[in-house]
């Protein structure tokens, strides 16, 4: 079970958009649409972004979505704010009932 | 609302047993499709998962740490325990634990965590 490989930088201004990608195999990432995404502030817990792929948890913003093609997850934010500068790691179901990270994604708004 | 709480050494020698507490409120490991998964994170690394239970006492673990890790729940006292064996300095990091949602698995409330460094 190897940690799924995302970009460890992506920067963008605000008002752009930014695309994370989050790569695994044909054992998780593109077998099942269970991906899940976090943001994590310095020194902050985690905070559940995207679920299943591509579902935003009541209250989120609808400038945060996911999507996947064959072993490939992404998150895509639109509108970029500044308070939108965390890490985001992406999850994914693996098969009998285990999970696997990502590497995390240091996202810097110029 | 849904918290949990994290308790714990904060310093350990190597080659002790880590055991790591996690106490939740406003839910309840009776409810059907609920758990609680452990995730640590090195300093300035990446989260990573170490093992989850769930509702119906299901156990699942990080198979690169499945021979060090053991996790049970308290229905009662409304905890989650984690041990972990054999400390090494690389195990150092922030524990989090974090409540589940089983089969989607993903992971919607955490703890604040607790940073538990190894070290003689």
């Amino acid at each position: 079970q190897s940690a799924l490989t995302q970009p460890a930088s992506v920067s963008g201004s605000p008002g752009q958009s930014i695309t994370i990608s989050c790569t695994g195999t044909s054992s998780d990432v593109g077998s099942y649409n269970l991906v899940s995404w976090y943001q994590q502030h310095p020194g902050k817990a985690p905070k559940l972004m995207i679920y299943e792929g591509s579902k935003r948890p009541s209250g989120l913003s609808n400038r945060f979505s996911g999507s996947k093609s064959g072993n490939t997850a992404s998150l895509t934010i639109s509108g970029l704010q500044a308070e939108d500068e965390a890490d985001y790691y992406c999850c994914s179901y693996a098969g009998s009932s285990t999970l696997v990270f990502g590497g995390g994604t240091k996202l810097t708004v110029l | 609302q849904i918290t949990l709480k994290e308790s714990g050494p904060t310093l350990v020698k190597p080659t002790q047993t880590l055991t790591l507490t996690c106490t939740l409120s406003g839910f309840s490991l009776r409810t059907s499709g609920v758990g609680v998964g452990w995730i640590r994170q090195p300093p300035g690394k990446a989260l990573e998962w170490l093992a989850l239970i769930s509702w119906n006492d299901d156990k699942r673990y990080n198979p690169s740490l499945n021979s060090r890790l053991t996790i049970t729940k308290d229905t009662s006292k409304y905890q989650v325990v984690l041990t972990m064996t054999n400390m090494d300095p690389v195990d150092t990091a922030t524990y989090y634990c974090a409540h589940l949602i089983a089969a989607p698995y993903y992971f919607d409330y955490w703890g604040q965590g607790t940073l538990v460094t190894v070290s003689s």
